[in-house]
Parts: structure tokens; sequence; C-alpha cells
């Protein structure tokens, strides 16, 4: 079994500004996932992305995946203040880590 | 209506106490699962199963048993609590089974049981 390892830990950024965050796991996948979790509040599905696939856009999230490196990122563009929240990745068998906690100020 | 609920959201125990954290879904979904968020926020595997049957059962202590009355239902009974079980577990379900190449994609989530074990 393998996990997604989230990086950074944490991030903090003005509104406006654009958030990278990295997932790096070991073994080959068949996809990869982004959640989203607000502070006190359940996991929610961000996108999903698969093995032959290396860009996937959604809204103003933009994900993509090196599968030669085993790693993905997630880009937020144009930031919002309510974009502050955790984010997590999981590989195959929904095994995730402990995600980076974005912060972003208004 | 809540997709996936939990209940309780809040549980308060002394150690050595058995207590249970029940979750449904409305989704029709065939797999479930158990997660375990810790105070740095890593998020755990516990449990999963399929249709009523167990699928992944992670390196958990026996003191943690899941149940699986239907397909709709997965509740989590802990027994002798310690002060390390004290996590946000959550629920989940998922359409089908995340194996190669046929998972449709997304795991939905309850809003969390915080247990806290004194």
């Amino acid at each position: 079994s393998q996990q997604g390892e989230e990086d950074p830990q944490a991030l903090s950024i003005q509104e406006g500004e654009n958030a990278t965050m990295n997932c790096s796991y070991k073994t080959s996948i068949n996809n990869l996932q982004w959640y989203r979790q607000n502070s006190g509040r359940g996991l929610v599905h961000l996108i999903l992305i698969r093995s032959n696939e290396r860009e996937k856009h959604s809204g103003r999230l933009r994900v993509t995946l090196d599968t030669s490196k085993k790693s993905s990122s997630l880009l937020i563009t144009a930031s919002r203040a309510a974009d502050t929240a955790s984010y997590f990745c999981a590989t195959d068998d929904m095994r995730f880590g402990a995600g980076t906690r974005l912060t972003v100020k208004p | 209506d809540t997709a996936v609920s939990q209940t309780p959201k809040y549980l308060v125990t002394q150690m050595g106490n058995d207590k249970s954290i029940k979750c449904e879904q409305n989704l029709g979904h065939d797999t479930m699962y158990w997660y375990k968020q810790d105070s740095k926020k890593f998020l755990k595997i516990m449990f999963s199963y399929n249709n009523k049957e167990l699928i992944i059962n992670e390196t958990v202590p026996n003191r943690f048993s899941p149940k699986s009355p239907d397909k709709a239902h997965l509740n989590l009974h802990i027994n002798s609590l310690e002060l390390g079980d004290s996590a946000v577990y959550f629920c989940a379900s998922s359409p089908n089974l995340p194996i190669a190449g046929a998972f449709t994609g997304e795991l939905f989530f309850g809003e969390g049981s915080r247990l806290t074990v004194l």
C-alpha cells in the first residue's frame, strides 16, 4: 500500500496570488485524486487525474501528473479567502497523507 | 438530505469505556470506509467494506471492530478506549471499489465524529 504525501505542510499567500501544492507517491498508480477539507468538516472531492493524463482543469484548479517523477501538483489560480482549507491527495487505494494547509489572506 | 451521516458528532468518554459511532449513506454506494484523523491532520484509512464484506483492514488494534448490517451502514465499535484513540473519525462511501481501472473516482465523506478520551 502507499499513500500520497503532500508538500508543503503549510502555505500562506495573499488573495489573488496562485497557490501550488505538490503530492508525491512511491509506486505506480492508475489515478490520483485531490480533496479539500474545510476546518471542522469532511473532505470534498475536487478532481481525479488518470495515469494516462498529464494535465486536467476544473475552474480555477489545474492538476498535473508526472508519472516518471511519481508526483502531482495542484494549482489554484487567483486564490480567494474562501480557498483557505487543507488539501489532500490520494492514490488508487484511497490512502491520504497529512495534507497541505493553505491560508489565503484577504 | 445528508449523503453520508455520522452520529454522534461529538463524543467525550472515559478511558476503558466502550463506544460506537454510526454511519449511514443514502447514495446507494457499494463501498464504505472508516478513516481516523489525528491531531496533526494525518488521515489514515482503517477499514473498507464492499457490500458488507471486509475489503481493507489496516493495522488497527483489535479493540476496533467495524460492523456492516447492510451496504448502507457501517458502524465502528471501539472497546476499552485509550487516550490515543482521541481523534476525528470519518466515514466515507464510494460507488465501487478503488481497483485498477474501475474506480469511478470519488469518495463522499461524512462530517466526522470527534472522539475525546479522558
